[in-house]
């Protein structure tokens, strides 16, 4: 599989707890994103890297989110505490850098409960 | 004013239609831009990305960016009902910036 893979598919939590959602970009790929999506709206960016550096982070991303990714290869998003407005589709994307599409993944739907 | 407007649909067309669907944008920095198609419950698929002001056609699809009006379009020719998806703008300045989304329905 050459394309961009999410895990888990689909996460159920309960308020209050944490989780953790995992990408593997594609592996040539040096940039990878993090976006967020509810439903009726469009992506919207929440953080990148470039290799292992995390170059930017939206103000979306409170206190509570964190994302590492070690050695610049696969990364993982966590949410501590989660709240119910966490419920959201977290959508993984890589590029091979500038100037190319991003590659997206097919997303971590996250259900707070 | 959002950076990136999209009118959400729904919209629906007969098979074999031409659809024509558009975004506005704010930012006259943007010089990259792209339409990407979202089925139900998956990650987005690139369709196609430009470069600048003009056209860039690719099978079905045809892609305009007029940068003087801060204006992008997506027409899909001789539409089909696998063509029903949500089709999404974007633009580019060190990360994408995504519309809103279009829901279309092609209709047999």
């Amino acid at each position: 599989d050459t394309g961009v893979s999410q895990n888990p598919r689909h996460k159920i939590t309960k308020r209050g707890q944490n989780v953790t959602f995992r990408c593997d970009p594609i592996s040539e790929h040096n940039r990878l994103y993090w976006y967020r999506q509810t439903l009726g709206q469009g992506p919207e960016f929440l953080t990148y890297f470039q290799n292992e550096a995390q170059l930017e982070k939206s103000r979306l991303l409170s206190d509570r989110f964190s994302a590492e990714r070690p050695k610049g290869s696969f990364s993982t998003l966590e949410i501590q505490r989660t709240e119910q407005g966490d419920s959201a589709m977290y959508l993984c994307a890589s590029r091979a850098g500038d100037h190319y599409g991003y590659t997206f993944g097919s997303g971590t739907r996250l259900t707070v409960v | 004013q959002k950076e990136v407007e999209q009118d959400p649909g729904p919209l629906s067309v007969p098979e074999g239609a031409i659809v024509s669907l558009n975004c506005t944008y704010s930012n006259s920095a943007f010089q990259y831009f792209m339409w990407y198609r979202q089925y139900s419950r998956k990650g987005p698929e690139l369709l196609m990305y430009t470069y600048s002001s003009g056209n860039k056609e690719d099978g079905r699809f045809t892609a305009q960016v007029d940068k003087s009006s801060k204006y992008i379009s997506l027409f899909i020719r001789d539409s089909q009902p696998s063509d029903s998806a949500t089709y999404l703008c974007a633009m580019e300045d060190d990360k994408i910036i995504f519309g809103k989304g279009t829901r279309l329905h092609i209709l047999p």
